[in-house]
């Protein structure tokens, strides 16, 4: 199978900076999709990761180790606004977990 | 969600009625990908299809559902005899070809009375 794991829920202080984990089942493998998604709409793509290493896309970056099978997706400096639902997700048989909620606290 | 369709946005079924749930890729994007997600829970992988095929239906219940995506036209996705258990929103998600990301359409939010 293809189980992805991520924490349920964070809480983080406007500013600060937060970082939500993910791993997977390697077998099969293909890259890995974080998404973002608020309460009551649709996911909307953040980041796609395939090979080894960072990608960072402004105040976003999203980390990947194939042979861990290990990801991170890193928040700077937050705002209120990113309080949200954070998706990791499996290309290979389009497995999603099941979202960690961020809370954004003042 | 890059012009991916979905309608209705909300729809409204008594049990044992059938849901007929519609997404229209923008053009170039003919892999389509269906989830359910239930309140307060993740996404759900149903059916990937491209054009006219499906390619992997491994997540679909095996009774009352059924998807395609005709040559012509919208990928439609069927519950026959609705339940109550069936209330979801319903996202379908485009890609350009197998394995390149997936964009969301707004879903369409079923409720079984």
């Amino acid at each position: 199978g293809q189980n992805i794991d991520q924490p349920t829920e964070m809480t983080a202080t406007e500013g600060a900076i937060v970082q939500i984990n993910c791993t997977y089942q390697t077998s099969g493998f293909n890259g890995l999709f974080w998404y973002q998604q608020h309460a009551g709409e649709a996911p909307t793509f953040l980041s796609y990761n395939v090979l080894d290493g960072l990608e960072e896309k402004g105040r976003f970056s999203s980390f990947l180790s194939r042979s861990k099978g290990y990801s991170y997706l890193l928040l700077k400096e937050l705002q209120m606004k990113d309080s949200a639902s954070y998706l990791c997700a499996e290309t290979g048989k389009s497995t999603f977990g099941d979202g960690t909620t961020l809370t954004v606290k003042p | 969600n890059a012009g991916v369709m979905q309608n209705p946005r909300h729809l409204v079924r008594r049990r044992g009625q059938e849901a007929r749930l519609r997404c229209s890729p923008m053009k170039g994007h003919s892999h389509v990908y269906w989830y359910r997600q239930l309140p307060e829970e993740g996404l759900k992988f149903m059916v990937y299809l491209q054009k006219e095929n499906i390619i992997d239906e491994s997540g679909m219940p095996k009774e009352r559902f059924s998807a395609e995506f005709p040559k012509e036209g919208p990928s439609i996705l069927r519950i026959q005899q609705v339940v109550r258990g069936d209330s979801a929103a319903y996202f379908c998600a485009v890609a350009a070809a197998a394995q390149e990301t997936q964009y969301f359409g707004p879903g369409t939010r079923l409720l079984v009375l």
